[in-house]
């Protein structure tokens, strides 16, 4: 596709669930960042990944939260146990190359997680 | 911990109006600061500043750092309404190349 595609784009599940969000990059992209985004606030980072790594998953809040990227492409953010304070939008990038190099992050839609 | 501060937090101005939104910092190991605008989900890049006192410019909008001062500006002149965003500025910098730092963003409303 022509950008970053986020699925589902709204999930709304109950305490305790345990949740899936996915993230396409960008054909050739090997850097992807995950970010969530409270109301009113900036997007607060949670992880890259450098190809099929996670380089830095230090903004994960706590071990509910995990990530993979299997192959360098597609992402998936997983969410065990689900807690009200989860809800957020959680906001998808990638970039071509990340490091020295860096350049502008492309972003997706966002899936918006509401957690009853 | 890495820092980015905007402000201001929201601005509210009539279409004409020129308007600066400021960004401070405080990283280890500087490499870039971007500046976003986010209208309704995904942020949309607008500027990537890597060295000081070089004026980046698209249109109305511009942009420059200033690394001795720890911050950035971003101008945009004659509003219109269709500028009415979140503006978001970012930070790459930190001990891992890539982690991006993200300040709380300044909400911009343009009134006609």
């Amino acid at each position: 596709g022509a950008g970053v595609s986020q699925t589902p784009s709204n999930k709304v599940t109950e305490k305790g669930k345990y949740v899936e969000l996915r993230c396409d990059p960008i054909s050739g992209h090997t850097a992807l960042y995950w970010y969530r985004q409270s109301l009113g606030q900036g997007p607060e980072f949670l992880i890259y990944f450098q190809g099929t790594g996670a380089a830095d998953d230090s903004g994960l809040p706590n071990d509910r939260f995990f990530a993979v990227r299997p192959e360098g492409s597609v992402s998936t953010l997983k969410i065990q146990r689900t807690e009200r304070g989860d809800s957020a939008v959680y906001l998808c990038a990638s970039s071509a190359l990340a490091g020295p190099s860096y350049n502008e992050q492309f972003f997706g839609p966002g899936t918006r997680l509401t957690v009853l | 911990e890495d820092k980015v501060v905007q402000s201001p937090l929201s601005l509210v101005v009539h279409e004409g109006d020129t308007v600066t939104l400021n960004c401070s910092y405080e990283v280890t190991n500087f490499r870039s600061l971007l500046w976003y605008k986010q209208e309704k989900k995904a942020p949309t890049f607008l500027f990537m500043l890597t060295s000081s006192g070089i004026e980046k410019k698209s249109g109305r909008l511009s942009s420059i750092l200033d690394k001795k001062e720890l911050s950035s500006i971003l101008n945009i002149t004659a509003t219109q309404t269709g500028d009415s965003a979140i503006y978001l500025c970012e930070n790459a910098g930190g001990t891992s190349y890539g982690k991006l730092t993200f300040g709380q963003g300044t909400i911009l409303t343009v009134h006609p």
